[in-house]
């Protein structure tokens, strides 16, 4: 599968913080999945994207298509202590493709 | 509407037994997969169907095999486990192409000592 770089690795969270994290690769996707994993269950998908420059909400997620096609960034305002876990950008492979390729996680933890 | 179902949800096995890891889903989707999750890698792909009767190999299928009788159910065989394949098992199902949303079960956690 294609790789795909999340950025940052880890961040911690102070409640009430507007946190943002990336996704970025060296081919174009035509299409962009997030998913937040909470602790002993399986991925959840929060927001799909399917058009350069998209910008996509969900509650307090926000989501954008890069207009490169390269890029997708996921935005959290007013962080609440739930939302930790783990995000992971996933994309299919090409166009008509079922096979998709995930990011290795952005793990968000609550500042003490 | 019970989505992606796993069975079991932990398991422990001994190096050189074998293991079935079962997963159902009623979403009446094509596209069922299996994937690997190991810290700091993400989810790997091991092997994938897109309807009853076809099966392939994703990224890490070596000691894994597959079948898929029946569009519900896709489950995936451990044919003699090694401490590698330590890890936890999620499978997903997913629409058609190009809204290639996949729905993720809870996932089976694996040891193998």
């Amino acid at each position: 599968g294609q790789q795909l770089n999340q950025s940052p690795q880890s961040m911690f969270i102070q409640e009430g913080e507007d946190v943002s994290m990336n996704c970025t690769s060296s081919s174009i996707f035509n299409t962009w999945l997030w998913y937040k994993q909470d602790p002993g269950e399986g991925p959840v998908l929060l927001i799909a994207l399917y058009k350069a420059g998209e910008l996509t909400s969900n509650g307090r997620l926000t989501a954008q298509f890069g207009i490169t096609r390269k890029d997708s960034f996921l935005n959290i305002s007013a962080s609440i202590p739930s939302d930790v876990g783990i995000y992971f950008c996933a994309g299919p492979n090409s166009l008509n493709d079922y096979k998709l390729s995930f990011g290795a996680g952005t793990t968000v933890t609550v500042r003490a | 509407n019970a989505g992606v179902t796993q069975t079991p949800k932990f398991q422990v096995l001994k190096t050189g037994q074998s293991m079935t890891l079962q997963c159902a889903q009623d979403m009446n989707h094509e596209y069922m997969s299996w994937y690997r999750q190991d810290p700091g890698m993400g989810l790997r792909l091991i092997h994938y169907s897109v309807g009853a009767g076809i099966t392939d190999q994703g990224e890490v299928p070596n000691g894994y095999n597959v079948s898929r009788s029946t569009t519900e159910d896709f489950p995936l065989r451990l044919l003699s486990a090694a401490p590698s394949q330590t890890s936890v098992y999620f499978c997903a199902s997913g629409r058609d192409p190009p809204n290639t949303e996949a729905f993720f079960g809870q996932g089976t956690r694996l040891t193998v000592v």
